[in-house]
């Protein structure tokens, strides 16, 4: 069983609308949460950063973690369709665990104009 | 800034034939690694680097090695390629610890090993 379970989507939604994303782990070590973002044919880059639970806000990206339940999310409010891409969370932290981190696999999201 | 470039973009391979994905990064970032990319699997750490000389295995370090003569660079050394090596392999950097900042990837090497 992997560490970091992520669904891979397709998942569609038509602009305008929130997408919510969500991957669940099972290492109850990780401290640190992040989701990347991957278009097509290029490397991820980071979108949101948290550490430990909690909720963070960048514009229009929320990032939740939920330690007790083992599960984080990201949701996208007033979706574009510039937004359509794979995204990852992953994850980190514990004993021996310095600068190795857990991917999901990426959900694909498909916003439609 | 380039940022991290990886070369190849892509490559072709038989089996057992060996090659050097190169990764060199101009930010004077300490942290770099290598990464895999499979569809469903996400990806996967193979070998990481916390400086100049200093190497360390990831999760599928098997059939690849690595070294880190200077801060710019860090090569990935498929030994004899196999079918198994068949992937997207992505090359990454971090300014300070890697646990609270950010990686920088590169736009990724596509291998096929036939």
């Amino acid at each position: 069983q992997k560490e970091v379970e992520q669904d891979p989507g397709p998942l569609s939604v038509p602009e305008g609308a929130i997408v919510s994303l969500n991957c669940t782990y099972s290492n109850s070590a990780f401290q640190y949460f992040m989701w990347y973002r991957q278009y097509s044919r290029k490397g991820p880059e980071l979108l949101m950063y948290t550490y430990s639970s909690g909720n963070k806000e960048d514009g229009r990206f929320t990032a939740q973690v939920d330690k007790s339940s083992k599960y984080i999310s990201l949701f996208i409010r007033d979706s574009q369709p510039s937004d359509s891409a794979t995204y990852l969370c992953a994850m980190s932290g514990g004993t021996d665990s310095w600068g190795k981190f857990q991917f999901g696999a990426g959900t694909q999201v498909v916003v439609t104009p | 800034n380039a940022g991290v470039t990886q070369t190849p973009k892509f490559q072709v391979l038989k089996t057992g034939q060996s090659m050097t994905l190169q990764c060199a990064q101009d930010m004077n970032h300490e942290y770099m690694s290598w990464y895999r990319q499979d569809p469903g699997m996400g990806l996967r750490l193979i070998h990481y680097s916390v400086g100049a000389g200093i190497t360390d295995q990831g999760e599928v370090p098997n059939g690849y090695n690595v070294s880190r003569s200077t801060t710019e660079d860090f090569p990935l050394r498929l030994l004899s390629a196999a079918p198994s090596q068949t992937s997207v392999y992505f090359c990454a950097s971090s300014p300070t610890d890697p646990n609270t900042g950010e990686l920088f990837f590169g736009e990724g090497s596509r291998l096929t090993v036939l």
